[in-house]
């Protein structure tokens, strides 16, 4: 059954640095999604993504968070210069079509100290 | 600011029994309504979507929708110990962008 990847596991990096965080969504699917979920609270929506382009951000998606599909198979969060308060599990996420299934990679646990 | 709200739990049912899930939501325009599962560590795991109002059956769950109420709720039948975990209700215009509830931690007692 496919299914979406996301590398790495787990991030630790240091306040002030840029972190990729990498997905590869489901072979046929054409909307892209990142969410969060800081530990112990809510999972929160970033940016949706379809046709090259962010067909919507939150609040929380401000200018220090960037995506991009480089190419035919990945599709990656980056964020300029981690705070303490970017450490959460960070989910991609695809769909097929503007339908209801979106399937969830498994995370990226991104650490900031 | 839309809002989705659910009862943290635990709720503890003994196996076997039906536990009963809800969710409301305060965007009245919402059109989609889903039920994800996430086991601790884990990421959320599609259970149900439902976009009616009424009653949505796949195996031993159950998805009720009122529109009129802003309520969703979840069932599940013959709780198993399997199903602890926390139990996700997600709400959508145009089922693209999500807001999720907080969850409610299921505890199935053997």
């Amino acid at each position: 059954e496919p299914e979406v990847t996301q590398t790495p596991s787990h991030q630790v990096t240091q306040m002030g640095q840029e972190v990729i965080l990498r997905c590869v969504p489901i072979s046929n699917h054409l909307y892209f999604y990142w969410y969060r979920q800081i530990l112990g609270q809510k999972v929160e929506f970033l940016v949706s993504f379809y046709n090259n382009e962010i067909s919507e951000k939150s609040e929380i998606f401000d200018d220090q968070f960037s995506v991009e599909r480089p190419d035919g198979s990945n599709f990656t969060l980056k964020i300029r210069s981690t705070k303490l308060e970017d450490s959460a599990m960070y989910f991609c996420a695809s769909s097929r079509d503007r339908g209801p299934e979106q399937y969830f990679g498994p995370g990226t646990r991104l650490t900031v100290t | 600011q839309k809002e989705v709200e659910q009862n943290s739990g635990p709720l503890s049912v003994p196996e076997g029994a039906i536990a009963s899930l809800n969710c409301t939501y305060s965007d009245r325009g919402s059109q989609s309504f889903f039920w994800y599962r996430q086991y601790s560590g884990k990421s959320p795991e599609l259970i149900m979507f439902i976009y009616s109002n009424g009653d949505k059956e796949d195996g031993r769950f159950t998805a009720q929708l009122n529109k009129a109420s802003q309520y969703v709720s979840l069932l599940i039948r013959d709780s198993q110990p399997s199903d602890s975990a926390t139990y996700l209700c997600a709400v959508g215009r145009d089922g693209q962008n999500f807001v999720f509830g907080p969850g409610t931690r299921l505890s199935v007692l053997p």
